[in-house]
């Protein structure tokens, strides 16, 4: 039982350039979110996809978009990067119930130059 | 959800008790405090949830006086290990559709030798 992984660890992009982030989670849990943590800061939620088949925009969804491509897998894409997007990205998944207890992968550290 | 407020930062030594306190005073009569911790470079981590009075599990103690309108985190002899972000977070326990968390910048906590 693996939780929540997240793929790739580091990344560095240049300007312009796009890419996605994958993740998954093996633990049957209905919702999956995308984060961004900025240093000395909060996270704050960029996606979310309440359950297979649908997705909301969180706190700050622009120059991102999100697929959930089956209950398991929830990826972000970044089609035009920019430095203000550098940051380390997080995915989480939750149960059914406990509305506060969500669970996190272990993160992307993402540089743009 | 309502406005959680901690401190930045607190020092420590091994083997001591930490106690970390977060007001809420609008907390609402349905909503539930929830603490998460962060170590360097790993994503955030539930570690207690509570309503009223004492909650304890494997990890930390959750204490909550009758008015609810604060709550405190206690870790008992803590060690090195337990460096790093604590984030006090308020909301309903129990939500059909979806949640979203919204984490402030949290208490960086450092324990030295």
């Amino acid at each position: 039982n693996a939780g929540v992984t997240q793929t790739p660890k580091f990344q560095v992009l240049k300007t312009g350039q796009s890419m996605t982030l994958q993740c998954a989670q093996d633990m049957n849990h209905n919702s999956m979110y995308w984060y961004r943590q900025d240093p000395g800061m909060g996270l704050r939620l960029i996606y979310y996809s309440a359950s297979e088949g649908t997705t909301d925009k969180g706190e700050v969804p622009n120059g991102y978009n999100v697929s959930r491509l089956n209950k398991r897998e929830f990826s972000l894409r970044l089609e035009s990067a920019a430095p203000s997007q550098t940051s380390v990205y997080f995915c989480a998944s939750r149960g059914r119930l406990l509305a506060y207890e969500q669970y996190f992968g272990p993160g992307t550290r993402l540089t743009v130059t | 959800l309502a406005k959680t407020t901690q401190p930045i930062s607190m020092d420590s030594y091994e083997g001591q008790e930490v106690n970390i306190t977060c007001s809420h005073n609008n907390i609402a009569t349905n909503d539930y405090i929830t603490w998460y911790q962060q170590f360097p470079s790993q994503g955030p981590r539930f570690i207690i949830q509570g309503y009223k009075t004492k909650v304890t599990n494997e990890v930390a103690s959750l204490f909550i006086p009758a008015d609810r309108k604060s709550s405190t985190l206690s870790l008992p002899r803590v060690s090195l290990s337990d460096t790093a972000v604590y984030y006090c977070l308020v909301g309903e326990r129990e939500n059909s559709g979806y949640s979203t968390l919204t984490f402030g910048k949290g208490t960086m906590l450092l324990v030295s030798p």
